[in-house]
């Protein structure tokens, strides 16, 4: 157990549909990294948060959004949701930012599993 | 941007002999190497990593190499247990507090008993 907490851990939606996403980081963990797993593009990073506040971002669609509250708890909102969405969706956490030793260890989630019909 | 790649994508080895799974990056400013393996219906577990100003790290069974040179680098399992059959994914960061991780498509390492 990484520590790190997701729910739900099923969704099942219909296209044009919203949902949320939520994750827990491990108890210290400023940073909260969201990535997406599909069987064809592997695990993609989607987006950082560290206290609060967007650090980096990767290739997260517009329709998606996500942030990071003052408990430092995330959500990952996906919008207008389409066939391709269905995915895993993970979250990660680590100490701090990348570069600082042991503060960049990132330790994931056991994911959220969407499907959209 | 960082690219990863990992070969072969799958591999099968016989319980008690040793796995080496390889990964190519071509960022040549990367400095942490992490390696995760991820089990059915779960999330990637972090099993080990490596900096750039290390060439090798060993943990009991596990170890990973990197050359620098040749911007590759290796996890190396020994004395192999069916409990290792998972999908085993490397990744690369380069520096930078906003630098992402890149990951490797994965690879499935299948231990025959």
């Amino acid at each position: 157990d990484s520590g790190v907490t997701q729910t739900p851990k099923h969704l099942i939606t219909a296209t044009g549909q919203r949902v949320t996403l939520r994750c827990s980081p491990r108890s210290g963990d400023l940073s909260v990294y969201w990535y997406q797993q599909s069987l064809d593009q592997g695990l993609q990073f989607l987006i950082q948060y560290y206290n609060g506040e967007e650090r980096a971002k990767g290739n997260i669609l517009e329709r998606f959004s996500a942030q990071q509250f003052p408990d430092l708890h995330s959500e990952l909102n996906l919008s207008s949701l389409e066939l391709g969405d269905s995915a895993l969706y993970f979250c990660a956490s680590s100490l701090g930012l990348a570069g600082e030793m042991l503060a960049d260890e990132q330790f994931f989630g056991p994911g959220t599993r969407l499907t959209v019909l | 941007g960082e690219n990863v790649e990992q070969h072969p994508s799958t591999l099968s080895v016989q319980e008690g002999d040793s796995a080496v799974i390889k990964c190519t990056y071509s960022d040549s400013a990367s400095n942490y190497f992490p390696w995760y393996k991820q089990e059915l219906g779960k999330g990637p577990q972090l099993i080990i990593d490596i900096r750039s100003n290390v060439g090798e790290k060993k943990d009991q069974r596990i170890a990973v190499t990197l050359n620098k040179t040749a911007k590759h680098f290796s996890l190396h399992i020994t004395e192999t247990q069916p409990e290792d059959s998972a999908v085993y994914f490397c990744a690369a960061r380069d520096t930078g507090a906003n630098s992402k991780l890149t990951f490797g498509k994965g690879i499935t390492l299948s231990v025959r008993p």
